[in-house]
């Protein structure tokens, strides 16, 4: 089955703590996204990568870091510089930038 | 800078009848637009899309229209169904800032009533 997989679904993280965010794919697309929804609002840019070892930053790129190593994979890291981290992440792929992009599950990060 | 925007948070509408959500973006280089649905926890599923050529798309019930001098689109669905109840966000695709991105909206709750 061809899909985008983001784990874990529920994450737990103390304040001051490094956290990575895994999102994998196997539909051979070149573009993934990584998407921070919070309530009322609506999805908002953090990073993208077009193609592997590239990335860029989007809207609200602070406070996070991100690899492209492989084609099937894009992690994300929140890291402890990030002020507000407790949201719903959400990771996306897609052939290229002007199609469809298709979503994973997502995965919504607690700072306890 | 909200490139964007979808201004009604919240829509009802009774079933059976046209459901109308709209949208508004402000960079004329967007020259893609798509709409998504969303269920609560789950991420976003692709519903229709329409290039900057057209001006209409249809997909079964659902039908996007896009007018470029108003750099406004909305999306029809009729007739409307409780199914239909979710988030609806439009998405903006166009080479921004010397790279490709893709814009989304705050999203419009639309519930379907019995």
């Amino acid at each position: 089955d061809g899909g985008i997989t983001q784990s874990p679904k529920y994450l737990f993280r103390k304040e001051g703590q490094n956290v990575t965010l895994s999102c994998e794919q196997n539909l051979n697309h070149d573009a993934m996204y990584w998407y921070r929804q919070d309530p009322g609002q609506g999805l908002r840019l953090i990073y993208y990568s077009q193609i592997v070892n590239d990335f860029q930053k989007g809207d609200i790129a602070e406070g996070y870091s991100v690899s492209r190593e492989k084609k099937e994979s894009f992690p994300l890291t929140v890291t402890s510089a990030q002020k507000n981290p407790t949201a719903f992440y959400l990771c996306a792929s897609s052939i290229s930038p002007v199609t469809e992009a298709f979503f994973g599950q997502g995965t919504r990060l607690t700072v306890v | 800078d909200q490139q964007v925007k979808q201004n009604s948070p919240s829509l009802s509408v009774q079933e059976g009848r046209i459901s109308i959500l709209n949208c508004d973006y402000t960079n004329s280089m967007f020259d893609y637009f798509l709409w998504y649905k969303k269920y609560p926890a789950e991420g976003p599923t692709f519903l229709i899309s329409i290039s900057s050529i057209k001006d209409k798309n249809e997909d079964g019930r659902f039908t996007v229209f896009l007018n470029k001098s108003a750099k406004h689109l909305s999306l029809h669905i009729v007739p409307s169904q409780p199914g239909d109840s979710a988030v609806y966000f439009c998405a903006a695709s166009g080479y921004i800032q010397g790279a490709q991105k893709l814009v989304f909206g705050q999203g419009t709750r639309l519930t379907i009533n019995p």
